[in-house]
């Protein structure tokens, strides 16, 4: 069974404070892992995907990395307008379809 | 462009009722996927409907349901409610969602649900 865990559950930071959320999973062959962001009440945005292990990909302040059992979105000189919960996402090789198997997600508070 | 888009925005329902929620995949977009998230928790994997055919189906009841229209549009119904039926809903499109592509699943606002 595929499994992803997220850590830390929530952080706070102070503005400018750069830190990394990490993402563990477990799958029999991957697809796809996924990066999204989600606003309170509102539906996940996407953000990053990365396919094989020491791909990266930035966007502004956030780098995501994948090895072969984690990756990680570094937030770089954070500011409050980064303060959201992060989701993280694999698919399997093996799935007939696209299902996403998420982990709870890092609620990222970051303070002026 | 608009984005995915579901309806209604919040829902509120009594235990045993009946409750269908609709979504509109991004103009395009032939795949629909299903997803419930619980406050505090990840999404959780419903269904995913490609070409109005089931491609998928999480651990979820009998008491939901799915189907995909010609449009491509879809509807989730969920019967005879219950108490931890409450979160939300969310609804994702893609474009192709075959096993070999390579392709983002993006998400509309959701539906929030709450049983009482």
């Amino acid at each position: 069974e595929d499994q992803v865990t997220q850590s830390p559950e929530a952080l706070r930071l102070q503005e400018g404070e750069s830190s990394s959320l990490n993402c563990s999973y477990t799958v029999s062959g991957l697809r796809g892992l996924f990066w999204y962001r989600q606003d309170p009440g509102k539906g996940p945005e996407f953000l990053f995907t990365l396919y094989s292990a020491g791909e990266e990909k930035e966007k502004e302040r956030l780098k995501a990395t994948l090895t072969k059992k984690e990756s990680f979105l570094h937030i770089t000189a954070p500011k409050p307008e980064d303060s959201a919960t992060y989701l993280c996402a694999v698919q399997a090789l093996y799935n007939a379809g696209n299902m996403l198997t998420f982990g709870g997600g890092t609620r990222l508070m970051v303070k002026p | 462009d608009a984005g995915v888009t579901q309806s209604p925005t919040h829902l509120i329902k009594t235990r045993g009722q009946q409750v269908t929620l609709r979504c509109s995949p991004i103009s395009g977009h032939k795949s629909v996927s299903w997803y419930q998230q619980v406050l505090g928790q990840g999404p959780q994997f419903i269904f995913q409907y490609y070409e109005k055919e089931e491609r998928g189906r999480g651990n979820f009841p009998d008491r939901f349901s799915a189907r995909q229209f010609p449009n491509y549009s879809s509807e989730l119904n969920v019967n005879a409610l219950l108490l931890g039926d409450s979160a939300l809903y969310l609804c994702a499109s893609s474009l192709d969602g075959t096993p070999i592509a390579k392709e983002t699943q993006y998400f509309g606002p959701g539906t929030r649900l709450l049983v009482l």
